[in-house]
């Protein structure tokens, strides 16, 4: 069965940077655009960024340019979330999530999450 | 930016039927789908497509939308369904959540 297992949790002083990763098991990574979404204590759901099927094409949240890269490694499995500059905002849990697949843009959603990663930014 | 507002929060008697609602401008043009997201847990996909459900997720849940408001109903609610809810919408490519709503069964 499909399986996203996340790194475990980190604590990291401000202005470091964190790399979160996302084992895919049960699929062939490359084959689901693959995205990543926090969510700070008591807060929101907020979507990141993602990469493409197929290729490494990415798209960020505008609120993460410039500090935010997300990769993957075929051969492992895995996907990578790497955030830096980080600050006491970003304390939250990482998820990673895959795209459905076989729809539009706009018609698609996340069908299987990673079970969260928790980042602490603390001096 | 995009936004999409849903109540803080929505009460509801066991047994009973909940609905939680989603707003935003020209919902009604885009796809709608709802998670669930139990404490501690991830979110698990319970509506998408505005009205279809994933395998495995009960047919007392629900999703419709009329004009720019989309409503997720729940009937004969359990206690397990006690839970946050959020809204999902695209965006110029970008996912857009609401900012959940808690569900408590009372």
């Amino acid at each position: 069965q499909v399986q996203l297992v996340q790194s475990g949790a980190e604590v990291k002083r401000p202005g470091a940077s964190v790399k979160v990763s996302c084992k895919a098991s049960g699929y062939t990574l490359t084959d689901f655009a693959l995205h990543w979404v926090r969510q700070a204590p008591g807060q929101r759901l907020e979507w990141m960024g993602w990469i493409k099927a197929g290729n490494d094409n990415t798209k960020y949240s505008l609120k993460f340019q410039g500090r935010l890269t997300i990769t993957r490694d075929t051969s492992a499995s895995t996907a990578y979330m790497e955030l830096s500059s980080l600050r006491s905002q970003d304390t939250a849990v990482y998820y990673c999530a895959r795209e459905a697949s076989g729809w539009s843009q706009q018609a698609t959603y996340f069908d299987h999450w990673g079970q969260g990663t928790l980042v602490t930014v603390s001096s | 930016s995009y936004e999409l507002t849903q109540p803080p929060s929505v009460s509801v008697s066991l047994g009973q039927t909940a609905s939680i609602t989603c707003s935003g401008d020209k919902l009604g043009n885009k796809y709608v789908c709802w998670y669930q997201q139990k404490s501690g847990q991830s979110p698990v996909v319970v509506i998408y497509q505005n009205n279809k459900r994933p395998s495995g997720i009960p047919e007392r849940i629900s999703g419709s939308k009329s004009g720019n408001t989309a409503t997720l109903t729940i009937s004969g609610t359990q206690a397990m369904d006690e839970a946050d809810y959020y809204c999902q919408a695209w965006d110029s490519s970008t996912a857009v959540f609401g900012g959940g709503t808690k569900l408590t069964v009372l």
